[in-house]
């Protein structure tokens, strides 16, 4: 059981926009900065947002994140196959003293 | 340009220990946090642990604690990830991450990643 919550699937058609939501606590999202990775099978986890909503160097304004309280939200516009993959936020946990992860949302373009 | 480069997979059996490392360059190795981070078959992506290179204070997540060590050899610009009493549970890709410029307070960043390494625990 994740510390943080997302959803295990979502899916759209090419071109749509999908939204994939981490709810969490005080201790976590609420009080800390989150992140987004997005993770293709046989590669190294890739980082899409930071500090909430901030995108590195080299990501497309296709993917945008906010934060409401204790839940965090990425958000992903103009999909296309290339963009089907594992997705987690994470953040640090101050109550536990650890960086946590959510379960992980696995996102298919239909 | 960062890289961050790990050693090959490793095929344990249970009880054992293993040792990963992570070969850094292209930046400054002391002004950054490295984390690992590990991803187990089916399961989602799970923080292990922190050092600081510059001054090999590490802070581990519970679940690891008393049998995970991090350490660092400035000289060779290397983490390594040790892990001890293996189980079948510790089959997984192990990961290394770079963090953003060592800030205090700040919430980790994990902006450069290693290539994983596999480690398979089977008797």
């Amino acid at each position: 059981q994740s510390v943080l919550t997302q959803p295990p699937s979502v899916s759209a058609a090419p071109g749509q926009k999908v939204t994939i939501s981490c709810s969490g606590s005080s201790s976590n999202i609420g009080n800390n900065y989150v992140s987004w990775y997005q993770h293709l099978p046989g590669t190294a986890p890739k980082l899409l947002i930071y500090d909430n909503n901030k995108r590195p160097s080299g990501i497309p304004d296709r993917f945008s994140g906010s934060k409401s309280g204790t839940s965090a939200t990425l958000g992903i516009t103009g999909l296309h196959t290339g963009d089907e993959a594992d997705y987690y936020c994470a953040t640090w946990d101050s109550s536990l003293t650890a960086e946590v992860f959510g379960g992980g949302t696995k996102l298919t373009v239909l | 340009q960062v890289q961050l480069v790990q050693s090959g997979a490793e095929v344990k059996k249970p009880g054992a220990s293993v040792k990963v490392s992570c070969k850094a360059s292209g930046y400054t190795f002391t002004s950054y946090y490295v984390h690992w981070v590990r991803l187990a078959p089916g399961q989602g992506l799970e923080w292990m642990g922190v050092i600081n290179p510059s001054d090999t204070s590490a802070t581990y997540a519970q679940k690891f604690q008393g049998r995970v060590t991090m350490a660092r050899d400035t000289s060779a610009t290397t983490v390594y990830m040790a892990l001890s009493s293996l189980r079948s549970e510790d089959t997984a890709v192990y990961y290394c991450a770079r963090d953003r410029p060592i800030l205090v307070g700040a919430t980790p960043v994990f902006e450069y990643w290693g290539q994983g390494t596999l480690v398979i625990v089977s008797s």
